[in-house]
């Protein structure tokens, strides 16, 4: 069935060093992509979010590509801290956005 | 602006007892959706209300599971009888558009559900 694939499941970095992470998905109807960080405890939160007609959105230390074609986007994190140690979930719309896919999640952990 | 409020935040049961959770979402949102979430996985979708209608319950397990919201503002969940498996995170969030918008959706803090 339709799902989003994310990778890696755990990732750990050095404080200041970048962490990415990789998500595709298989609903070529998907035209919206957000990223959602959550913390112990906590509900997800939204951090940024890319819409199908553009390839590259930054915000900040935060940024998140996107490529159609192949139904692939990542999430860039650059000079990570340890308060961006957190599980984090992309998502990718369907049925015209009124729901998500999720991805299984990545916890990041930033080692100081 | 108040974000989604749920409560309880903590529920520990024992099994075959009924819970209930509270949702309340954005005000003016209009979109509300239930989550359920276990222990390092994603969300998944139990209900999803357009106003006061239940558009999307396919997930819902209807043998124990209700929902409803009935004025389409807040909204309640229950399960009845609760099971070891129903242990999880439940998530309220709601979403400011209507059918067919690309809105993101924001989540509350959740209700965490123990069941012994």
């Amino acid at each position: 069935g339709e799902n989003v694939e994310q990778h890696p499941s755990t990732l750990s970095v050095q404080e200041g060093d970048s962490a990415v992470i990789k998500c595709t998905y298989s609903d070529s109807a998907s035209n919206y992509f957000p990223w959602y960080k959550q913390e112990l405890g906590k509900g997800p939160q939204l951090i940024i979010d890319i819409r199908s007609n553009v390839g590259e959105k930054k915000d900040q230390r935060i940024a998140v590509t996107l490529n159609k074609t192949a139904k692939h986007f990542s999430l860039h994190i650059t000079e990570t801290q340890p308060e961006d140690s957190a599980v984090y979930f992309c998502a990718a719309d369907r049925e015209a956005g009124n729901q998500f896919y999720f991805g299984t999640g990545t916890s990041l952990t930033v080692i100081p | 602006e108040a974000g989604v409020v749920q409560s309880p935040r903590y529920k520990i049961i024992e099994k075959k007892q009924p819970v209930a959770f509270w949702c309340n979402p954005i005000s003016g949102h209009n979109t509300l959706y239930w989550y359920r979430q276990n222990l390092g996985q994603g969300p998944e979708l139990l209900i999803r209300y357009e106003n006061e209608e239940a558009v999307d319950d396919s997930q819902l397990p209807k043998d124990r599971f209700s929902a409803e919201r009935l004025k389409g503002v807040d909204s309640t969940l229950k399960i009845q009888p609760a099971e070891l498996g129903d242990s999880a995170v439940y998530l309220c969030a709601s979403n400011p558009a209507g059918a067919g918008g690309l809105h993101t959706q924001y989540f509350g803090p959740g209700t965490r559900l123990t069941v012994l």
